[in-house]
């Protein structure tokens, strides 16, 4: 069983750059989120999704997007990449039975 | 207000000790509360789960919430090295995160 998938799990990346986070899940959960994780702030909210077709903002959005074109699929952009945003990227999709959240390995982004 | 407030430690303990990791939030209507463990370059993994006021015993582990104080509480006993990992509270609500305390038991 697979969860959920990330990819890249490493990348830097020049300022400026445009850069997409993959993150795929085979639960057939219905809700996603993507969540940075820094040192001392813990894991904070950027987007979420509660089913396909539909998105919401979370805590820190600005400077991120998100589309959700089907169940499976969650990508998040970053349009123009500013060194800010280096940090460790989680995705995740909950359970609606259980409500328990299923994280991905993460993917760690340097921004240069 | 963060929704969620947690200490973000390092918290070091000899094997063996008891261990409390704390929270507090911010919202009174929250009902579902969750602790999360974090091993290092991995994601959370759900550890405890529990829903308004009370305590959940699962083996060493122990969760408390105290919906009049808007505190929840994990308590380890008998630590284990194993147990060495970052702590995440979790409130249900778009799924708003503590900081985490990183937890270091020494053998």
């Amino acid at each position: 069983i697979a969860g959920i998938t990330q990819a890249p799990t490493s990348q830097i990346l020049a300022a400026g750059r445009r850069m997409t986070l993959r993150c795929t899940q085979d639960m057939r959960h219905n809700a996603m989120y993507w969540y940075r994780q820094d040192l001392g702030l813990g894991l904070r909210l950027i987007h979420y999704s509660n089913t396909a077709g539909t998105t919401g903002k979370g805590e820190v959005p600005d400077g991120y997007s998100v589309s959700r074109a089907n169940t499976d699929d969650f990508p998040l952009t970053l349009a123009s990449a500013v060194p800010s945003q280096t940090s460790v990227y989680f995705c995740a999709s909950s359970d609606e039975s259980t409500g328990e959240l299923f994280f991905g390995e993460g993917s760690r982004l340097t921004v240069l | 207000q963060k929704e969620v407030e947690q200490d973000p430690g390092p918290l070091s303990v000899p094997e063996g000790a008891i261990v409390s990791l704390n929270c507090t939030y911010s919202n009174s209507a929250f009902q579902y509360f969750m602790w999360y463990r974090q091993y290092s370059r991995k994601g959370p993994e759900l550890l405890m789960y529990t829903y308004s006021s009370g305590n959940k015993e699962d083996g060493r582990f122990t969760a408390q919430v105290d919906k009049s104080s808007k505190y929840i509480s994990l308590f380890i006993r008998d630590s284990q090295p194993s147990d060495s990992a970052t702590y995440l509270c979790a409130v249900l609500n778009k799924f708003y995160f503590g900081s985490g305390t990183k937890l270091n038991v020494k053998p």
